[in-house]
């Protein structure tokens, strides 16, 4: 079964301090990975995907199909940082129709 | 438009009524999705479009929901004797194909049954 585990609900840190966000998957393929982020009252929109390998807004994160994670980091937390974070994942297959299966969210919380 | 319109934005009701929503995806999207997001089961999808078909109506909970879509475009999704459990933020999303393609979501529906 496809599944997105994100174990942290709530992550507090402090401005300038380092950010790890987990994210574990379950998948038997070769699966697609995604970031989402919500910040306060705007919509769901895309951070990052692990195909693109690029870093944004200073975020990156890895694909480690050893240890199924992907997980999100930023070496310099910002208070405008402060939002909902959503690890997906899409499967692969002909049939596959790109629906995002979503981990629970963690809510970042970057303190003055 | 410039991205993805639900509406309405709020929708309070009662138990027992039927309830429509709406999404108007980017234009030029083949590919249509809803999701739900709740306080106890996070986002889960519910069915997803291509074109006016939907391949995939794995994700919606109970045969009170349905959806449709006309000219590859707007689409509905309806809730029948709406229940205080189908209380939620109903969120529509649109991309040019499927898999690993962006998906643009739009500022959702926030139901609430009384």
């Amino acid at each position: 079964a496809q599944r997105v585990t994100q174990p942290e609900k709530l992550l507090s840190v402090f401005k300038g301090a380092p950010v790890e966000l987990k994210c574990n998957y379950s998948y038997s393929g070769s699966p697609e990975l995604f970031w989402y982020v919500q910040y306060s009252r705007q919509r769901l929109q895309l951070l990052l995907r692990h195909i693109s390998r690029e870093s944004i807004k200073g975020f990156t994160a890895d694909l480690n199909k050893g240890e199924t994670s992907f997980h999100l980091k930023k070496p310099f937390a910002q208070e405008e940082d402060s939002a909902m974070y959503y690890c997906a994942l899409s499967g692969e297959g002909s049939s596959n129709t790109g629906k995002l299966i979503f981990g629970q969210g963690t809510t970042l919380q970057v303190k003055p | 438009g410039a991205g993805v319109s639900q509406s309405p934005s709020n929708k309070v009701t009662e138990k027992g009524k039927d309830v429509e929503l709406r999404c108007d995806p980017i234009s030029g999207h083949t590919a249509l999705y809803w999701y739900r997001q709740s306080l106890g089961q996070g986002l889960e999808f519910l069915i997803y479009f291509q074109g006016n078909s939907a391949p995939d109506k794995s994700g919606l909970p109970s045969d009170r929901f349905s959806a449709e879509r006309t000219g590859g475009s707007v689409s509905t999704l309806t809730i029948q004797r709406t229940q205080q459990e189908d209380s939620a933020v109903y969120l529509c999303a649109s991309s040019f194909l499927m898999r690993g393609d962006i998906q643009y979501f739009g500022a959702g529906t926030r139901l609430s049954v009384l």
